[in-house]
Formats: structure tokens, sequence, C-alpha cells
């Protein structure tokens, strides 16, 4: 019974390239959240998704970053042009209906550590 | 704007004590608060939870108290044990409906045999 999956777990980029994380949910989850924790912070709310929609991007950065869960698939965190800014642990979730407490909360992959040189 | 505050980087406790794990908090609108556990090259875990409108949540060896006035809250756990060292987080939710997770920095936990 495999829990979240994410790859790459390790990804190393240089400056002005694309970076690619990918997330697989629970079985039977079909509700996908990205978190991201920046050194020495909390993990921080970026993006909600069911799948083909995003529910809510409240917490992406306006710019160069977006997400997506395509019908078939894993959920894709996608960031362009990448800065030294965007090293990071990024973490996705996944929840059977639309996360809370109880028999909702959130279940957390194990993360994808961006590094940017 | 850290709506979640855990002012504690780092706690340490021998094996077979009480652990305390402090927590504190600004936004009013929480009304759930829940709990991680995080080993290294892992995801966070969930611990434990406790509703807004209870003071205590008691699941085996971990409890959660909740002082609404004080806007604090606490994990106890008892007896420490040397695998419950890891970084534990603390984090709000407004509403059952809500999903949006608002986590504090972490309390890395180190328990000595």
């Amino acid at each position: 019974n495999a829990g979240v999956m994410q790859n790459p777990r390790h990804l190393v980029r240089r400056r002005g390239q694309e970076a690619r994380l990918r997330c697989s949910p629970m079985k039977g989850h079909s509700h996908v959240y990205w978190y991201r924790q920046l050194p020495e912070e909390g993990l921080k709310f970026m993006v909600y998704l069911q799948k083909e929609n995003i529910i809510d991007e409240s917490g992406m950065p306006k710019e160069r970053f977006s997400a997506e869960f395509p019908k078939e698939g894993p959920s894709i965190l996608r960031i362009q042009q990448v800065v030294r800014g965007d090293s990071a642990a990024y973490f996705c979730a996944s929840s059977p209906t639309m996360g809370g407490p109880g028999a909702n909360v959130l279940t957390f992959g194990a993360g994808s550590r961006l590094t940017v040189l | 704007d850290q709506q979640v505050k855990q002012n504690s980087p780092s706690l340490s406790v021998q094996e077979g004590r009480i652990s305390i794990l402090n927590c504190d908090y600004t936004n009013s609108m929480f009304d759930y608060f829940l709990w991680y556990k995080k080993y290294p090259a892992e995801g966070p875990t969930f611990l434990i939870s406790i509703s807004s409108i209870k003071d205590k949540n008691e699941d085996g060896r971990f409890t959660v108290f909740l002082n609404k006035s004080a806007k604090h809250l606490s994990l106890h756990i008892v007896p420490s044990q040397p695998g419950d060292s890891a970084v534990y987080f603390c984090a709000g939710l407004s509403g059952a409906g809500s999903y949006q997770l608002t986590f504090g920095k972490g309390t890395k936990l180190s328990v000595i045999p």
C-alpha cells in the first residue's frame, strides 16, 4: 500500500533552467497539495489540485511556478527559470476528499529537494 | 507574519521522561490544531490533532493540551523513547472544510537513551 510517491528525491539545477517535480498520490486519493519548505522555515501551502483542476493556487508565486494534475499520470510542479531562492524541499500531500482534520488529514510524501546552483 | 510559532528549535530529553513541545498561535480563526512528526529524509507524518472546542486530546503516549485564552498548545510525550527523536511541527487549520495547514518552524526533539 504505497504512500505518496515523489520524484526525483533530489534535483540539482543551474540558474535559468527548469525544474519538474512529480507526485503520485496515495491509492484512492484524488486531492493533491504542494507545500514548500525553505531552509529554517515551516512548510508553506502552495497549491491544491484535483484531477484536471486547480482548486486553489493562492500560495503559488505569481511567476515561473505552475502545477497540474492531469487525468492520467502524476501531479507535476514546474518551476521555470529557477533562481537560487527556489532552493527548498517541495512536499506533496494527498487526501481522499478535500483535506481537513480527521479522515481527511493530509498524508505527505518524502519530498523533493531542489538545489539551484 | 508567523501565525504559528514554535519558539524552541530543539529539545533534549532523557529516555523515559516527559517531553513537552510548545506552540503559540496568533490566528483566532484556527478550528483545529495538528501535530506532525518528521524524520530526516521523510515527509511529515500526522501524529495527533485537537479541535479548538476541546482542551485535551490523548492518544497513547501522546497528549495535546490547548489553552485558547493564551493561544497556546503543547504536545506531551510520556514516556519518551529514542524512536521519538524527530522534528515536530505544530500546524493550524481554519475550518473543517479547510485544507491549508499553517505550520510552525518545528522543534527538533532528541531523546537520549
